[in-house]
């Protein structure tokens, strides 16, 4: 079964500082997508950031960065200097080749504090 | 390039009655998604179409639920005889060339049900 787990329901951060979430993932394939998107308050579907599954680099988009382990099955995203306005549900996605249904996670809430 | 566009945001019906909601991809996308997030969960995946032509439908309910995206105007994801449970938010999404394209999501339509 193609499966994505997010682990933590809910972080909170401060402003400023440095926070990763996790998600794990199940697949036999060998060629897939992963994304991180965000769900602000206003439910807009945001995309973060992208990686595909044949690259070893790990994808940065400014304050965004992920730790993408291919053995692991894991696909964690950091985000830096942490803002106000990140705050938002965070779902990890997967869709690999050839197969039309993205998978989701639960999503991760986070708050940031001032 | 204005984003993916649903409409409406917001729809109220009474148990019986037939939701229709619409959805106007990007600019130069041509493949369309449906998913639906209960709440506190993450997308699920209903349906995926083509400029007149139903790719897959594996995620979608198999009694009063439909899908299409006509040659001309937005696509259009119809509930007849809508029940309680169906209420839910309706994400639309768009992508220019094939399913592991980048999808780009639209605000979502928050179905209710009376």
């Amino acid at each position: 079964a193609q499966t994505v787990t997010q682990s933590q329901p809910e972080m909170s951060v401060q402003e400023a500082e440095t926070v990763t979430l996790s998600c794990t993932y199940d697949t036999s394939e060998n060629n897939y997508y992963l994304f991180w998107y965000k769900q602000p308050p206003s439910r807009q579907m945001i995309l973060v950031i992208r990686q595909e599954a044949y690259k070893q680099q790990n994808a940065t988009e400014n304050r965004f960065s992920v730790n993408f382990q291919k053995a692991a099955k894991s696909f964690s995203l950091k985000i830096s200097d942490s803002q106000l306005g990140d705050t938002a549900m965070y779902f990890c996605a997967f869709i690999w080749y050839n197969n039309n249904d993205m998978r989701f996670g639960a999503g991760t809430r986070l708050t940031v504090k001032p | 390039n204005a984003g993916v566009m649903q409409n409406p945001r917001h729809l109220v019906r009474r148990r019986g009655q037939e939701a229709r909601l619409r959805c106007s991809p990007m600019k130069g996308h041509s493949h369309v998604y449906w998913y639906r997030q209960l709440p506190e969960e993450g997308l699920k995946f209903m349906v995926y179409l083509q400029k007149e032509n139903i790719i897959d439908e594996s995620g979608m309910p198999k009694e009063r639920f439909s899908a299409e995206f006509p040659k001309e105007g937005p696509s259009i994801l119809r509930i007849q005889q809508v029940v309680r449970g169906d209420s839910a938010a309706y994400f639309c999404a768009s992508s220019p060339r094939q399913v592991t394209d980048t999808q780009y999501f639209g605000p979502g339509t928050r179905l209710t049900v009376l």
